[in-house]
């Protein structure tokens, strides 16, 4: 079965300093994964995703993520944190079927930005 | 605009009375899941519907049931035999084979 570990319930970090969320991934097949952000009281929007193409991942607002299959590893990062990057980040992985959509998520990091 | 909507955005009601929440979207999307979540917990996966007419169940059935009688609709009913329905509750669907997925606004459901 497939599972996602985050690891650092709570991340701060400094206006202006880098962002790094951890996620480590467990699966049996190649796996997409994903990066989702939520703000309070909100629903969940794609951050970036990773389907087996390039291994560094662009997504929005000025984050990006790097596939490692050696560590199972899809972390998180952006060079410059702004106050608008408050909110909870989610990592999830699919993958265990062609055709199975169920995403595995993990528990979250909420990031504070510390002015 | 295209979009995943779900009504009402905050729902309260009373122990042992029943209460469905509603899930549309308009993306055309053939695949359609609820999730609730819980504080530190993440998301876990009530239910999930791949096709009309067709739904199955997810991590954390027991005490919720769906249907699914049109593609853009989804709703939840949240029974009376759910020990702990407090939650939030969030609604998502996906167009199929590129797996990723497109959330509603949720909805926060308070049982008092």
């Amino acid at each position: 079965a497939q599972s996602v570990t985050q690891l650092g319930s709570h991340v701060s970090v400094s206006e202006g300093a880098l962002v790094l969320l951890r996620c480590n991934y467990s699966s049996s097949v190649p796996p997409y994964l994903f990066w989702y952000v939520q703000y309070p009281n909100q629903g969940l929007q794609l951050l970036l995703k990773y389907t087996s193409a390039a291994t560094l991942v662009k997504g929005i607002n000025g984050f990006e993520a790097e596939f490692k299959k050696s560590e199972t590893s899809f972390h998180l990062t952006k060079p410059s944190a702004h106050m608008s990057d408050a909110a909870e980040y989610f990592c999830a992985v699919s993958g265990d079927n062609f055709g199975n959509e169920k995403l595995t998520f993990g528990t979250g990091t909420r990031l504070t930005i510390i002015p | 605009d295209g979009g995943i909507t779900q009504s009402p955005k905050y729902l309260f009601r009373k122990e042992g009375q029943n209460v469905t929440l509603s899930c549309e979207q308009n993306l055309n999307h053939d695949a359609m899941y609820w999730y609730r979540q819980d504080p530190g917990q993440g998301l876990r996966l009530i239910y999930y519907s791949q096709i009309v007419n067709d739904f199955q169940k997810g991590d954390i059935a027991e005490g919720y049931s769906v249907s699914r009688e049109k593609k853009e609709s989804f709703p939840l009913t949240v029974t009376s035999a759910q020990k702990n329905p407090t939650a939030f509750y969030l609604c998502a669907s996906s167009i199929g084979a590129n797996r990723e997925q497109y959330f509603g606004p949720g909805t926060r459901l308070t049982v008092t």
